[in-house]
Parts: structure tokens; C-alpha cells; sequence
């Protein structure tokens, strides 16, 4: 089973609504991080949150990590139809070395 | 500097032939991922590498994957005998170093085709 569960796995919204996507884990992590993906295809790397870390900011997008709950939420606001895109959480688990362990993905549709 | 770059970004090949997919990565780092995304697995880890040490091969879905990387920079990555069900979109990233902590970059990807 995967280790990130994420939901919705889609979502649709308005230009200047803001979207919010969460992520759900099974095992300790080191760290947990949020790719976006174009057209099916690279990966962009927007925003690393530590354990010991609650909540991150970065331009529009916000973070928060529960560790009690092992969810993570994204919140992308003032959205643009230029965020449409998946949008990935990926978890960095303790005992798993360095790799990443990928959700299923949001798909976001913003409408202009 | 530029980023992590794959070769070919496309490949169609035939059931039975053996393909080779290259990864660039980030000068400097150290750690080099291959990941794959499919429609049925999602995005998947499939071996790492990390300076001098031996390879973390745990992912590979089978012996007909396996994976190199030459002095510590570019990475191939071999599928033999290729199957329809390696169709998929072969991701490599590459980060700074070991530890949790250290962003992953990835590349854009080859798409490979098995028909």
C-alpha cells in the first residue's frame, strides 16, 4: 500500500479561490515533501517540511504537518489557472533511507 | 546550473529488446534516484544511489532492471527484455547528499513505450 495517501484526487476550482489538498502517511518520517507535476511529466519540487517542523510558507503555498495525525495539508492561495497541475506529497520515512515514498497525487483544475 | 536532464525524452521499442535510459545529474550532488510513474503503480522508487556506497536496489521490480553509475555522476539505467508492463515514465532525480533533509530534483523524464 502506498505510504502517502492524498484526497481529494481531484479538485476543481475558480482563478482566486484557494485550494487545499491533504496527504495522509502510515510510518515515521524524516521529512515530508510536495512535488508538482506538469502534463505528466517532470517533477517540481515546491516546499520541504521537517518532523519537527508544523507549518512552512512559500509564496502563495502553505504547509502544515501533524505528526500525531500523519497528515500533511497544501494550501495554495489567490490560485492561478497556471497552478493547474498534480500535485504529489512525498514522504521521506526513518527507516527507508533516502527514497521517496509518493501519494497518488491531486489533480487541480483551476478555471479562469 | 542547468538542472538534471534524461535521455531520450521518448523511446518506442519491441517486447523482447533491451533499452538503455540515461540521467544527468545535478553537478555536484551526490545522491542519484530512479523513480517510474505508470497508470496503475503511480510513482514507484526503483534504485539509489549515494557516493561510494552500494546501491539501494530495493525497488527494482525485477533482474531484468538494473543500473549503473559511472563516476559518480551519469547514471544508465537498463531494462532488459522489456515487457509491455515497463511502459511507463522513467523519472531520475538527483540531491546535495545524504539525510532526510535534502531536497530531490528531478529530471523530465523518458517515456518509454513496450509494444
Amino acid at each position: 500500500s502506498q505510504q502517502g495517501e492524498e484526497d481529494p484526487q481531484a479538485l476543481s476550482i475558480q482563478e482566486g479561490e484557494n485550494a487545499t489538498m491533504n496527504c495522509s502517511y502510515k510510518t515515521s518520517i524524516n521529512n515530508l515533501q510536495w512535488y508538482r507535476q506538469n502534463s505528466g511529466r517532470g517533477l517540481v519540487h515546491l516546499i520541504l517540511i521537517r518532523s519537527n517542523e508544523r507549518e512552512k510558507h512559500s509564496g502563495r503555498l502553505r504547509v502544515t504537518l501533524d505528526t500525531s495525525k500523519k497528515s500533511s495539508s497544501l494550501l495554495i492561495t489567490a490560485s492561478r489557472a497556471a497552478d493547474t497541475a498534480s500535485y504529489f506529497c512525498a514522504t521521506d520515512r526513518k527507516a527507508a533511507g533516502n527514497k521517496l515514498t509518493f501519494g497518488g497525487g491531486t489533480r487541480v483544475l483551476v478555471k479562469p | 546550473g542547468a538542472g538534471v536532464s534524461q535521455s531520450p525524452s521518448n523511446k518506442v521499442t519491441e517486447k523482447g529488446k533491451d533499452v538503455e535510459l540515461r540521467c544527468d545529474p545535478i553537478s555536484g550532488h551526490t545522491a542519484l534516484y530512479w523513480y517510474r510513474q505508470s497508470l496503475g503503480q503511480g510513482l514507484e522508487f526503483l534504485i539509489y544511489f549515494q557516493g561510494n556506497s552500494a546501491p539501494d536496489k530495493s525497488g527494482l521490480p525485477s533482474d531484468r532492471f538494473s543500473a549503473e553509475r559511472t563516476g559518480g555522476s551519469v547514471s544508465t539505467l537498463t531494462i532488459q527484455r522489456t515487457q509491455q508492463e515497463d511502459s511507463a515514465v522513467y523519472l531520475c532525480a538527483s540531491s546535495l547528499g545524504a539525510g532526510g533533509y535534502n531536497e530531490q530534483f528531478f529530471g523530465p523524464g523518458t517515456r518509454l513505450t513496450v509494444l
